[in-house]
């Protein structure tokens, strides 16, 4: 599986979009992308998955450049409920493996 | 319903002690799998059932066996285990053990081993 680089951490104010950046450089063609979130001491929740195209859906939009090397999570309007542990993760078997992630703090 | 259900929530063993971790899930799903997650990590996959057949163990140490009953019921059973052994224990399903086909997590049973 293709090795993601997320930035440690990030914040966003309440109400305003959350654009989270993962950076796959190695990930080969039939690797999807995936992002899941884990909130304190919760099981984590799945977001959305991608493998060429954007997609969207109610939680979340996904982008992926058209070199397929990097995407962006986007929460459009970030709430205090989405302060998480968010994970990008690149698959291509029945694997998830999970990098460190970026750990997205809400504020009001 | 898309619920994975883990029990129990806690869990709290002695060294020498047998005990076992329950996951159940009523979606229909073929794949089942087992995480273990510390303080502060991510979580780390154990073991994979596709169709209720182990298909990966992650070189997991024999003091951890999985079970698959039935195509709903994924138990870990525990013995001899270490205090590092002390962690969040995640379950999961998902429809098919095929990439394309997200994951479904429980809300994990926290161990502690004295």
């Amino acid at each position: 599986d293709a090795k993601t680089t997320q930035p440690p951490s990030m914040d966003c104010a309440e109400g305003r979009a959350a654009n989270l950046p993962c950076n796959h450089s190695t990930i080969s063609g039939n690797e999807y992308v995936y992002w899941y979130r884990q909130i304190h001491s919760q099981g984590p929740q799945y977001i959305i998955h991608g493998l060429k195209n954007n997609e969207t859906n109610e939680m979340a939009s996904l982008i992926i450049t058209e070199d397929r090397k990097s995407s962006t999570l986007i929460l459009p309007h970030a709430t205090l409920r989405d302060t998480a542990v968010y994970y990008c993760i690149a698959m291509n078997t029945d694997k998830l493996i999970f990098g460190t992630g970026t750990r997205l703090q809400v504020f009001p | 319903d898309t619920e994975v259900t883990q029990t129990p929530k806690h869990l709290v063993m002695g060294m020498t002690n047998k005990k076992s971790l329950k996951c159940e899930q009523h979606m229909g799903h073929r794949a089942m799998y087992w995480y273990k997650q510390k303080a502060k990590k991510p979580p780390e996959l154990m073991f994979v059932y596709s169709y209720e057949k182990l298909s990966i163990n992650e070189s997991v140490p024999s003091r951890f066996s999985p079970e698959c009953p039935n195509s709903s019921l994924l138990n870990l059973h525990l013995h001899a285990l270490q205090p590092e052994d002390s962690a969040l224990y995640l379950c999961a399903s998902s429809q098919e053990p095929f990439e394309g086909y997200e994951q479904y997590f429980g809300p994990g049973t926290r161990l502690t081993v004295t």
